[in-house]
């Protein structure tokens, strides 16, 4: 299995709901991402889990919680969204690799959900 | 802080010619990637740079890394319909924590018979 899922694929929300986005991947990966990205625009990194501990938080709003339960499980839980907050939210996950002798991380990125916040 | 351009924004291709796409990072970075995103797709891995002087290329797309300069380029040859898209440079960097990306802010290459 060498694919990062994300679910749901769609997700339209008010500003008064709470609501998650799920990733999950199965590939032995101990660092996972999720990114924000609008339209016509490049991904913007969110938080960064690594072995199931946030390692990095970009400055995002309390509206945003990450959750890794497990090291296949990411969430994003959502509250009190406000409708700039529509975007692609993509997951990644990344792994050690060795190529040509020199270490790198390779991300690994899920399809994404697209969500409508109104 | 690592910021990185790409130029141009926009690319307007006839089928058949040659471009290149420029890619510009401001500080020390570990590693340079090359990704392709489609219309409401997720990210495609095209490239991974690893050292100054690297060059790799897959069909009509050839990328290569200065670190002296720190300028990436991704060069199109002989352009065709399917490589519409939009394609962004990503500097990698280890944080101390964890590896991360940071986005050139993408260009957009339409193709035209």
């Amino acid at each position: 299995d060498t694919e990062v899922t994300q679910t749901p694929k769609h997700l339209v929300m008010g500003m008064t709901n709470k609501k998650s986005l799920k990733c999950e991947q199965h590939m032995g990966h101990r660092a996972m991402y999720w990114y924000k990205q609008k339209a016509k625009k490049p991904p913007e990194l969110m938080f960064v889990y690594s072995y199931e501990k946030l390692s990095i938080n970009e400055s995002v709003p309390s509206r945003f919680s990450p959750e890794c339960p497990n090291s296949s499980l990411l969430n994003l839980h959502l509250h009190a969204l406000q409708p700039e907050d529509s975007a692609l939210y993509l997951c990644a996950s990344s792994h050690l690799v060795r190529l040509a002798g020199i270490y790198h991380y390779e991300q690994y990125f899920g399809p994404g959900t697209r969500l409508t916040v109104t | 802080e690592l910021k990185v351009e790409q130029n141009p924004l926009f690319l307007s291709m006839q089928e058949g010619k040659n471009y290149t796409i420029y890619c510009n990072y401001s500080t020390t970075s570990d590693r340079l990637y090359w990704y392709r995103q489609d219309p409401g797709k997720s990210l495609e891995s095209l490239f991974v740079l690893l050292s100054n002087g690297a060059v790799k290329q897959e069909g009509r797309l050839m990328a290569s890394l200065d670190t002296k300069a720190r300028l990436s380029t991704l060069h199109i040859t002989a352009a065709v319909h399917d490589l519409s898209a939009t394609y962004f440079c990503a500097a990698g960097r280890w944080d101390g924590t964890a590896s991360k990306l940071t986005f050139g802010t993408g260009t957009r290459l339409q193709v035209t018979l």
